[in-house]
Formats: C-alpha cells, sequence, structure tokens
C-alpha cells in the first residue's frame, strides 16, 4: 500500500514570495491533516479536511495561508506572502474517518516538505 | 484545553540499556494519547496509542507505555536500546487535532 505522497520535499524561496505545497493521502483515507512543524517544536495541526470539507482550521493564518481539497483526495497548502517564520517542515498525514464502530483511526503520516524562507 | 509536556529534550542511553522518555498531560476529558517517533528526514510513526482500554499500551519495537491517570503521566518505555531506535519521540493528546509535545530526542551510544 503506497504512503502519503507529499512534493516537492524540500523548498528555498525568498519572503514575500509564494509557494505552494501538494499532498495525496493513500488511497481510501478521507481525513486530511496539514501540520506545520517549526524546529525543535512538535507538529501543530494547520487544518483537517474530511473529503473536501474542512474540519477544522481554527490555527491557520488565513490572511496568508490557504488549503484546498477540491475534489476529496489530494490537497494543496499555499503560503502567500511567505514570511520568515514560516520556516517550517510541513507534513501531510491522513486517516479513515472515525466511526463509533472502528474507533479513533491512526494518522499516517508524509515525509514532509522542508520550507526555508529566506 | 489539551497539551502534552515532554520532560528532557534530549536522553542519551547505552545499548542494552533502559528506555524512559517522559510525557505529562493535561486534559479536561477522558485523553486520548500516542506516541510518534520521527526518524531523520522522514514523517512520523505511530508507536503506540492509549484509547481508554488497558492503561499499559503495547506497541511496535518492543515499546510499550502506561497511561496513569493520578499522575497525569503516559510514559514510554523499552527495556532495551537498541542503535536503531535513536529518533525523536513525540507524544501527543488529542483526537483527530493532535496536540503535540516538543519532542524528545534520543541517543543511545554503542
Amino acid at each position: 500500500e503506497a504512503g502519503v505522497a507529499q512534493s516537492p520535499r524540500y523548498k528555498i524561496i525568498e519572503k514575500r514570495q509564494s509557494v505552494a505545497f501538494w499532498c495525496n493521502p493513500i488511497s481510501g483515507h478521507a481525513t486530511l491533516y496539514w501540520y506545520q512543524q517549526i524546529l525543535g517544536q512538535g507538529p501543530k495541526l494547520l487544518i483537517q479536511f474530511q473529503n473536501n470539507g474542512v474540519v477544522d482550521d481554527s490555527q491557520l493564518p488565513k490572511d496568508r495561508f490557504s488549503a484546498e481539497r477540491l475534489k476529496g483526495v489530494d490537497s494543496t497548502l499555499k503560503i502567500q506572502p511567505a514570511k520568515l517564520e514560516d520556516s517550517a517542515v510541513y507534513l501531510c498525514a491522513s486517516s479513515l474517518v472515525d466511526t463509533w464502530w472502528t474507533g479513533l483511526n491512526e494518522q499516517f503520516f508524509g515525509p514532509g516538505t522542508r520550507l526555508t524562507v529566506l | 484545553a489539551q497539551s502534552v509536556t515532554q520532560l528532557g529534550s534530549h536522553v542519551s542511553v547505552s545499548e542494552g540499556a533502559l528506555v524512559l522518555l517522559r510525557c505529562n498531560y493535561s486534559s479536561s476529558v477522558p485523553p486520548y494519547l500516542f506516541w510518534y517517533v520521527q526518524y531523520p528526514n522522514q514523517g512520523l510513526q505511530l508507536l503506540l496509542k492509549y484509547t481508554s482500554a488497558a492503561t499499559l499500551v503495547k506497541g511496535i519495537n518492543g515499546f510499550e507505555a502506561e497511561f496513569k491517570k493520578s499522575e497525569t503521566s503516559f510514559h514510554l518505555t523499552k527495556p532495551s536500546a537498541h542503535m536503531s531506535d535513536a529518533a525523536e519521540y513525540f507524544c501527543a493528546v488529542g483526537q483527530g487535532n493532535l496536540i503535540f509535545g516538543k519532542g524528545t530526542k534520543l541517543s543511545v551510544k554503542p
């Protein structure tokens, strides 16, 4: 079974530029997450999708970050314009939908995209 | 609100020694707790999870963790460290929206 795919793996940009990250979840996983992991810290959830709907985007800086999952499969996270403090690893994860009979399902993480903003 | 605190940003053990990584949580509701491992330049991999069943949870690679409500702790242990255990370990709490600790980097000396 293929894992969560992310691209690019590395990106270096200047501040005020735009950047986009792509994620393809595990086939059949309806729930998709984007996390930001700043060096020396644990991942922080930015946005959670279920199919093509947003479940939680309370920690997404909406003035500069946007994310979409138009067809309920792959997803794109965009930063426009980037700031120095956006330098981080952006992790995508996916899981099956939690139900009362399955309980809490495991989140599977991709390898991440390391963003450096100069 | 939920949170986790990992005590010790860096732990070093000798190969064959006991591994103990500490995690304390705060939660106003019965928590779901997790331990993840992250190898360099890779994503996170689930080691084990506690979801209100048995308080002693066994995971992959010989790791286990014990949920202690009275101490609000969920420490990760392994009886005998192996060189391949060297990685960063994250404790997390939550359901869907996971709240992660800052991580503990484990070094294993030969």
